[in-house]
């Protein structure tokens, strides 16, 4: 099936750090969503994306639908240790079914020892 | 909040029963998902309904199927559980329409023995 291939995998923050991770394709989508999910918990949406271009930010995240509409980006500025968690984008396939959505395999955000 | 609880959250099951997993929401949102997420497979769609008795397979169906008799309830029967099946599974709603957003509920972590 179609893949969303999300990077990095893992990454390791310190405090006020900025962080970013991407996610990207072969294939063309009309939506991109960036959720987080903290461990026992269900993944939380965070930013939702409908325009090639578009850059929306919800607090210390910022997030962009690729010109190309095959890809996205999320940024975090100033990290604090809440941020940790797993992050996951997920597409909606251009042409593809009402709900269908397409997710990477997520990027762990844990705290440097 | 998005309204949805699942239940039971944590079940242990024998090979070979059958088992039923609940999703209620109580906004009225016509499309409802269930997912199963793994280690290294990220969350994968098993079944959505589109409207009471409207459903349709996902990715990863076979073993499965589901009901939705009501708008706020969305149940996934696995008809003889297999150790394949452990596993995180995951509620999910959406408005639809122009809005590809989906809302998770809380999971139900599943152990097949």
């Amino acid at each position: 099936g179609q893949q969303l291939n999300q990077s990095p995998q893992s990454m390791f923050i310190q405090e006020g750090e900025d962080v970013s991770m991407n996610c990207t394709s072969s294939s063309i989508f009309n939506t991109w969503l960036w959720y987080k999910q903290d461990p026992g918990e269900g993944p939380v949406l965070l930013i939702a994306l409908y325009k090639a271009g578009e850059l929306t930010s919800n607090g210390r995240l910022t997030a962009q639908f690729g010109i190309t509409r095959k890809d996205s980006f999320l940024n975090i500025s100033a990290s604090i240790p809440s941020d940790v968690g797993i992050y996951f984008c997920a597409g909606q396939l251009y042409g593809g079914s009402q709900g269908n959505l397409i997710f990477g395999k997520g990027t762990k955000l844990s705290v440097k020892p | 909040d998005a309204g949805i609880t699942q239940s039971p959250r944590h079940k242990v099951t024998e090979t070979g029963t059958p088992v039923t997993l609940r999703c209620h929401q109580t906004e009225n949102h016509r499309y409802m998902y269930w997912y199963r997420q793994d280690p290294g497979h990220g969350l994968r769609l098993i079944h959505y309904s589109y409207g009471v008795k409207d459903t349709d397979k996902g990715e990863v169906s076979d073993g499965y199927s589901v009901s939705r008799s009501k708008t706020e309830d969305f149940l996934l029967t696995l008809e003889s559980a297999t150790s394949s099946q452990t596993s995180v599974y995951f509620c999910a709603i959406s408005y639809g329409g122009a809005s590809y957003e989906q809302y998770f509920g809380p999971g139900t972590r599943l152990t097949v023995t």
